[in-house]
């Protein structure tokens, strides 16, 4: 079964582009979250979906940031104006709501990641 | 503070060795653990869930002390393969889905 897929895996960009980070979840899962690593600050929950609506943008670190999902299949995260303090490597994940009752979390699939550098 | 603290290491050990790494985090309130694992450049598993009761799986066990809030991960007959970065991972309350991450501790078996 394909996992969690993520596009492009590398990018490169010059400072004040525009950058699209696409993710493709599991079949059939109905969560989807966008996280960014650095090694500052670790791995960070920048948003989350649920059956394709935001459900907490809290992580989102400025207005720069900005996240669709328009269907259960497809994300992107795009950030306009690129900076280079943006550079990071950014993971998609998703989860599929188990249905347990009394469940605190379903495990969370990752993509490969996009490794973003901003010049 | 931050809200799930760990040593980054490394640490080095010889194969075969027992090696553990602790975990604090600050929300009294979170109420369910992790620990997942990360190999270089590549994405985070999950390696295990962390039960109040401590539990086992295969070589690895973790443990939970609520009263301390501390998280534990024991590994015993270190591999080769077991080579990665370990991140303790917190779910605060009321935060379904909300996963809280360590930064990591780095962890290097060699032969």
């Amino acid at each position: 079964d394909a996992g969690v897929i993520q596009s492009p895996r590398h990018e490169v960009t010059e400072m004040g582009q525009e950058v699209t980070l696409r993710c493709k979840p599991i079949s059939g899962h109905d969560y989807l979250f966008w996280y960014r690593q650095t090694m500052m600050r670790g791995l960070e929950l920048l948003i989350y979906f649920n059956n394709n609506v935001p459900i907490d943008d809290s992580g989102m670190p400025e207005d720069r940031f900005s996240a669709k999902m328009p269907n259960a299949s497809f994300s992107t995260l795009k950030i306009q104006p690129s900076e280079p303090r943006d550079s990071a490597v950014y993971f998609c994940a998703s989860s599929a709501r188990q249905g347990k009752v009394g469940a605190i979390t379903d495990t969370q699939y990752f993509g490969p990641g996009t490794r973003l550098t901003v010049l | 503070r931050k809200e799930v603290e760990q040593d980054p290491g490394p640490f080095n050990v010889p194969e075969g060795a027992t090696v553990a790494f602790n975990c604090t985090y600050s929300n009294s309130a979170s109420q369910s653990f992790f620990w997942y694992r990360q190999d270089c450049r590549k994405e985070p598993k999950l390696l295990m869930s962390v039960y109040s009761s401590g539990n086992e799986d295969g070589r690895f066990t973790a443990q939970l002390n609520r009263a301390s809030q501390y998280i534990s991960l024991l590994i015993r007959d270190s591999k080769l393969s077991d080579s990665a970065t370990y991140l303790c991972v917190v779910i605060p309350s009321g935060g379904y889905n909300k996963l809280i991450f360590g930064a990591g501790t780095r962890l290097a078996v060699h032969p």
